[in-house]
């Protein structure tokens, strides 16, 4: 059975801190990985990564993938009270016919 | 551009009681899918469908029946309703396995069953 695991489950952080979300997986035939941010509604796509070592970046936020080790990290640097929220972590297999998501991990950044 | 436009918003429901969840996209994906989202349990998979005529169960898929006649719909029915399906409901899309933009996911249905 395909498992994607988060950590931490929450965090709470002030304005301008750095923040490590991480997200490990045990899959067969492993696709892609997906990071999502979900506010008060749909999950809103942030990135996808298929290759080992190569990072991604979108501003203040970036994410890679370490296939040895199973697992991938999205930073947040200078983190806003707008970043507050869930962020997810989903893997695909095969065909990316589908998502396995992990729990989620729950952002609060206060003033 | 709609994207994947899910109806109702809102729904309570009698324990017993029918419904279907609509989903529908106007970008021609092949993908699309069905989860369901419970505090502390992240998303998990219900149905999912590659093509027209074409489904099949995930992860959650007791309770609940799908169909894709058409490219474009894929409808979620609960048979009959009980209180353990109140839960807010996802469904999402995508083009295919050389997919590069993740799955696009509708605003939500949240389902109440009293």
């Amino acid at each position: 059975e395909d498992k994607v695991v988060q950590s931490p489950l929450s965090l709470v952080v002030h304005e301008g801190d750095t923040v490590t979300l991480n997200c490990s997986y045990e899959v067969t035939n492993f696709r892609s990985l997906l990071w999502y941010k979900q506010e008060k509604k749909a999950p809103t796509f942030l990135f996808m990564l298929t290759s080992s070592g190569i990072e991604k970046k979108s501003g203040r936020l970036s994410s890679i993938l370490d296939k040895k080790e199973l697992s991938s990290i999205l930073n947040i640097t200078a983190t806003q009270t707008g970043d507050s929220a869930i962020y997810l972590c989903a893997v695909t297999t095969g065909t990316a016919s589908k998502l396995t998501f992990g729990t989620g991990t729950r952002l609060q950044v206060t003033l | 551009n709609a994207g994947v436009t899910q109806t109702p918003k809102f729904q309570v429901l009698k324990t017993g009681q029918s419904m279907t969840l609509q989903c529908a996209q106007d970008m021609n994906h092949e993908y699309m899918s069905w989860y369901r989202q419970d505090p502390g349990m992240g998303l998990r998979l219900i149905h999912y469908s590659v093509g027209a005529g074409i489904t099949d169960q995930g992860e959650v898929p007791n309770g609940y029946n799908v169909s894709r006649s058409t490219t474009e719909d894929f409808p979620l029915r609960l048979l009959s309703a009980a209180p353990s399906q109140t839960s807010v409901y996802f469904c999402a899309s995508s083009s295919g396995p050389r997919v590069d933009g993740g799955y696009t996911f509708g605003s939500g249905t949240r389902l109440t069953v009293v």
